[in-house]
């Protein structure tokens, strides 16, 4: 079954403790995105990758980061978490074509005390 | 400037009613895509519809359609006969592939529909 998938579901954390939210695709994407949904604001795009090991900032980066070693994943890590960083991330893939709809994870709801 | 304006949080619409979500846009770009995307209350995100920037017709699928007008840079979606199911968050989205490939999200619609 083409999905992707993250890990994991569900994170309570405190502050400043380093955390990696796992994101994987099986559909052979080039392009992979994180998201983060905040009420009112809708997604904000944090970071995307076209293809392996090219990355680049979306709109809201700070305090965020991302490696894209291999083209199934692409994990985000947040190294020292605070509070504002408190929200629902997706991750999406696709192909690169600007007709190409992307594929959302099942999203991850991160809390941060 | 917003690159994707939704300026209805919230609507109510009756059931087997059609209702229009309104969604402008902002680009320079002549190369561009418009999605829309529902997210029930079960938080997945689920594509609906989408529009070319040099597709003269509207897009339609099924009980949806999107109401492209270039010139105004409007992209409305448009449910017909609403069902009970349709009651979702609601989000328009563009994709630049000239600039960066980057996505942009409205802000999102809240249907409800009523019975």
């Amino acid at each position: 079954e083409a999905q992707v998938t993250q890990n994991p579901r569900y994170l309570i954390t405190v502050t400043g403790k380093k955390l990696t939210v796992t994101c994987s695709q099986n559909m052979n994407h080039e392009y992979m995105s994180w998201y983060r949904q905040d009420p009112g604001l809708g997604l904000r795009q944090i970071y995307y990758s076209m293809n392996v090991e090219v990355t680049d900032k979306g709109d809201v980066p700070e305090g965020y980061k991302v490696s894209r070693k291999e083209k199934r994943n692409f994990p985000l890590i947040l190294e020292s978490p605070s509070p504002n960083q408190t929200s629902l991330y997706f991750c999406a893939s696709s192909f690169s074509g600007s007709a190409d709809t992307q594929y959302f994870g099942p999203g991850t709801r991160l809390t941060v005390l | 400037a917003q690159k994707i304006t939704q300026t209805q949080p919230g609507m109510f619409v009756q059931e087997k009613e059609a209702v229009t979500l309104d969604c402008t846009y902002d680009t320079s770009d002549q190369s561009y895509g418009l999605f829309w995307y529902k997210q029930p209350s079960s938080g997945e995100m689920i594509f609906l519809i989408y529009q070319g920037s040099y597709d003269e017709q509207n897009a339609t699928e099924g009980r949806y359609s999107l109401n492209f007008q270039k010139a105004r840079k409007s992209a409305n979606l448009v449910i017909s006969a609403s069902q009970l199911g349709d009651s979702a968050m609601y989000f328009c989205a563009m994709r630049e592939p000239l600039n960066f490939n980057k996505f942009y999200f409205g802000s999102g619609t809240k249907l409800n529909v009523k019975p």
